[in-house]
């Protein structure tokens, strides 16, 4: 496709469940990143990958949050156990090379736990 | 602790006008500066950015201004247009290890431009 892709849309999970976001970065981007953004907030930064490789996960609120970008495409945001509190838009974003000017974002996945 | 602060939650500028939104950060160690504006149930898309060894970028209607002893930047449109409303998110970022990636946003500034 010609932007990012974000999968699903919406997601309305129970509490203590399991979910898994899905991003399909623009092709050929090198970098991707996840950010988190709650209501009437900016976004705010999760993790991020080069290529496959996981080169800053700081951004990650808990031991329950994991991201994994396998083949260097394709990226997972996975949630264990979800708790109110991670009720939030996730958003995805690429760029071509290894800097973060002009990142390409996606709509996001808007995740709500009740 | 906010290092990027966007003091104005909303903004209401006649068509035509100038729309001038503003950006205050606290990190010294920030190089390199972005826009983002962003519809509803849409991802933010890129506007403009600057570095920091500039103090102004201009394109098209927009121009970015930055000032490095105090630690502020804004955002000029002129003429704002009806199309323009959306809210409009300040980012910046610092080198590490060799290369700018992670951004760090202000909350955002809702832009409305009558007709």
């Amino acid at each position: 496709g010609a932007g990012v892709s974000q999968s699903p849309r919406y997601k309305v999970a129970k509490r203590g469940q399991d979910v898994a976001l899905r991003c399909d970065p623009i092709s050929g981007h090198v970098s991707l990143f996840w950010y988190q953004q709650a209501l009437g907030q900016g976004p705010e930064f999760l993790t991020y990958f080069q290529n496959e490789a996981q080169l800053d996960k700081s951004g990650l609120p808990s031991d329950r949050f994991f991201a994994e970008r396998p083949e260097g495409s394709v990226s997972t945001l996975k949630i264990q156990r979800t708790q109110q509190e991670d009720s939030a838009v996730y958003l995805c974003a690429s760029t071509p090379g290894r800097t973060n000017t002009e990142a390409f974002f996606g709509q996001g996945t808007r995740l709500t736990v009740v | 602790d906010q290092q990027v602060k966007q003091n104005s939650p909303s903004l209401s500028v006649q068509e035509g006008r100038i729309s001038i939104l503003n950006c205050d950060y606290t990190n010294s160690m920030f190089d390199y500066f972005l826009w983002y504006k962003k519809y509803p149930a849409e991802g933010p898309t890129f506007l403009i950015s600057i570095s920091s060894i500039k103090d102004k970028n201009e394109d098209g209607r927009f121009t970015v201004f930055l000032n490095k002893s105090a630690k502020h930047l804004s955002l000029h449109i002129v003429p704002s247009q009806p199309g323009d409303s959306a809210v409009y998110f300040c980012a910046a970022s610092e080198v590490r290890g060799g290369s700018n990636y992670k951004l760090t946003f202000g909350k955002g500034t809702l832009l409305t431009v009558n007709p």
